[in-house]
């Protein structure tokens, strides 16, 4: 999957608990989506960020989540107080420049299992 | 919003069939992106390919930015072809990716 590196690959939390989900852009990309697929639907995007701004959190919950780009280290997806409705897969991925017309490259997603 | 639609929504191929794979959309795009994603929940990137027509070993796509479509080309399909493949397009002043719903192929043995 080309470089887009996400962890954990399996994160299992009670409900209450946070939850955090890292993910590492391909080398020399700048610019990172986060996308989530709930069980029996399609991938829908939630967050746009570039490096210590977020662009568009038009498709991310108002409450609970919130996202994070640093100028060092990994992008972070971090849930608060989970519920059952939390379990989904999350994918994210990352582009090399801010052009609408460039191509968006996967990680293998992070699965979110709610006890 | 954009719309895409994917047809059909499922399809089911003995070994060493061919298939095609089609992707409508409602406006103009900027990108479009095909996406194999397999059993184990992987999402694999197909092809890139906003216009034209690409291929890379026994798949091939090509995209009508002016009639609206998208199609992939399966060819002596495999089992390991099996898994939903998804169309997604960005369009407009938008950076995120809208999805279609899916095709589920089922490559039996």
């Amino acid at each position: 999957n080309a470089g887009v590196m996400q962890n954990p690959r399996h994160l299992v939390r009670r409900r209450g608990q946070e939850a955090r989900l890292r993910c590492s852009p391909m080398k020399g990309h700048s610019h990172v989506y986060w996308y989530r697929q709930l069980p029996e639907e399609g991938l829908k995007f939630m967050v746009y960020l570039q490096k210590e701004n977020i662009i568009d959190e038009s498709g991310m919950p108002k409450e609970r989540f919130s996202a994070e780009f640093p100028k060092e280290g990994p992008s972070i997806l971090r849930i608060q107080q989970v519920v059952r409705g939390d379990s989904a897969a999350y994918f994210c991925a990352s582009s090399q420049t801010d052009y609408s017309n460039q191509p968006q490259h996967f990680g293998d997603g992070t699965r979110l299992s709610i006890l | 919003g954009i719309q895409v639609e994917q047809s059909p929504p499922d399809l089911i191929l003995q070994e060493g069939a061919n298939s095609t794979l089609r992707c409508n959309f409602s406006d103009s795009v900027n990108n479009l992106q095909w996406f194999h994603q397999n059993p184990w929940g992987q999402l694999i990137n197909l092809f890139y390919i906003p216009s034209g027509t690409k291929q890379n070993g026994r798949l091939s796509a090509t995209t009508v930015a002016t009639e609206r479509y998208s199609l992939l080309y399966i060819s002596s399909s495999q089992t390991t072809d099996s898994g939903v493949y998804f169309c997604a397009v960005v369009w407009g002043s938008n950076y995120k990716l809208t999805f279609g719903k899916g095709t589920l192929l089922t490559v039996n043995p």
